[in-house]
């Protein structure tokens, strides 16, 4: 099974600043997607970016961006110019492009603070 | 509807009762998932659905859980016999549709079980 490693279980970052989270994960698969899901208080779950791994150019979306290393199987998350709204729980994930309805697999999350 | 509908958003009850909590995929969406998160925890994977049958019922933790879908549509989780060792949050999503968005997850707001 593939394993999914966050290995920062917390973070913190000054209000303006730029602040990356790393994502680690282990595959024998050549083709999949990757995720970064932010879990606010709220406990309501969002994607935040997410990156095929056919393509390598590094997705981004605003102030997020990724650096996919496809070799070194790993996939972690810049957050530029961050804001109080950013403070939540961050979640790597990784899903087979083989089949449908595959299994996504979790890391166990990084916690962001943002310090105003 | 617009999103990932769960219900109820808080239950209590006592051990050794059995509750039910209901999970309302986006219209269409093929597959159907249940994770149990744990109070600072990652996600945990509970059972996924491809349709109304599911091909991975792995990560169960015990013969008390179980899970039924009615078609693509609504899912029940039901936990007999609860134990306090259950109290969680339980987090459903639903993958499906046409094009770039085929893959990724969609979450509920979750549920929060206690149990006394």
């Amino acid at each position: 099974a593939q394993t999914v490693t966050q290995s920062q279980p917390e973070m913190s970052v000054q209000e303006a600043e730029t602040v990356t989270l790393s994502c680690t994960y282990d595959t024998s698969e050549s083709d999949y997607y990757l995720f970064w899901y932010k879990q606010p208080p709220s406990r309501q779950m969002i994607l935040v970016i997410r990156q095929e791994a056919y393509k390598q150019q590094n997705a981004t979306e605003n102030r997020f961006s990724v650096n996919f290393q496809k070799a070194a199987k790993s996939f972690s998350l810049k957050i530029s110019d961050s804001q109080l709204g950013d403070a939540a729980m961050y979640f790597c994930a990784y899903r087979s492009a083989y089949g449908t309805g595959n299994q996504f697999y979790f890391g166990t999350g990084t916690s962001l603070t943002v310090i105003p | 509807g617009a999103g990932v509908s769960q219900s109820p958003s808080n239950k209590v009850t006592e051990k050794g009762k059995d509750v039910e909590l209901r999970c309302d995929p986006i219209s269409g969406h093929t597959a159907l998932y249940w994770y149990r998160q744990r109070l600072g925890q990652g996600l945990e994977f509970l059972i996924y659905f491809q349709g109304n049958s599911a091909p991975d019922k792995s990560g169960l933790p015990s013969d008390r859980f179980s899970a039924e879908r009615t078609g693509e549509s609504v899912s029940t989780l039901t936990i007999q016999r609860t134990q306090q060792e259950d109290s969680a949050v339980y987090l459903c999503a639903s993958t499906g549709g046409q094009g770039v968005f085929y893959n990724e997850q969609f979450f509920g707001p979750g549920t929060r079980l206690t149990v006394l």
